[in-house]
């Protein structure tokens, strides 16, 4: 069974620090990793995309892949009130660029003033 | 604007009723997908398809039921045998199996 493990939190950050998410994933052959941000009540919506080992930055946001490691992670830096929200991480179930994703159940975050 | 269009965006369910969900999206997607969320719970998928007129089981198929007879369209029915419908349900598409998926603005259903 395929799994991706995130921290369900949840994580408590004041404003203007630095959150870091992590998820873990079974899948050796997974080539394609995702964050996903869903407010509540809301849908997910697509923050950012990881292909390769190393760092990603977006504004923000830095996505960093450890494929060695099965290991993936999200930093917020200068965290905001409205970054409050729960983040699923996803995972292609392979081989290689083929299959479907699967979510992780999120990590609730909260930043709080 | 491109997107994926959800309805209705609340849904109530009679007992014994089977009740569609309607899911079209303008992007030019290949793939749509059908996910259930339950309260404080991840996305569990119900039905996937990558190409017109075939369609595959997910996770949690039993009760449920799609078709695709369009690139755009991928109606999700909950019949009477689906004894817990109560939940968010997200219908998403990509360009292809492991590509981003991008959501609808889902639709909430209950039980009368």
């Amino acid at each position: 069974q395929k799994e991706v493990e995130q921290n369900s939190g949840p994580l408590s950050v004041p404003e203007g620090a630095i959150a870091s998410l992590n998820c873990t994933y079974s899948d050796r052959g997974s080539q394609s990793f995702f964050w996903y941000r869903q407010y509540s009540g809301k849908s997910p919506e697509l923050i950012m995309s990881i292909y390769s080992n190393g760092d990603k930055e977006d504004g923000r946001f830095t996505a960093q892949l450890n494929k060695a490691s099965q290991y993936v992670s999200l930093l917020i830096r200068d965290s905001q009130p409205s970054d409050s929200a729960t983040y699923l991480c996803a995972v292609n179930t392979g081989p290689g660029s083929q299959g479907n994703l699967i979510f992780g159940k999120g990590t609730k975050l909260s930043v709080k003033p | 604007d491109g997107g994926i269009t959800q309805s209705p965006k609340y849904l109530f369910r009679k007992e014994g009723q089977n009740v569609t969900l309607s899911c079209e999206q303008n992007l030019n997607h290949d793939a749509m997908y059908w996910y259930r969320q339950d309260p404080g719970q991840g996305l569990r998928l119900i039905y996937y398809s990558q190409i017109v007129n075939d369609f595959q089981k997910g996770d949690i198929a039993e009760g449920y039921s799609v078709s695709r007879e369009k690139k755009e369209s991928f109606p999700l029915t909950v019949t009477s045998a689906q004894k817990n419908p109560t939940a968010f349900y997200l219908c998403a598409s990509s360009q292809q199996g492991a590509w981003p998926q991008h959501f609808g603005d889902g639709t909430r259903l209950s039980i009368l």
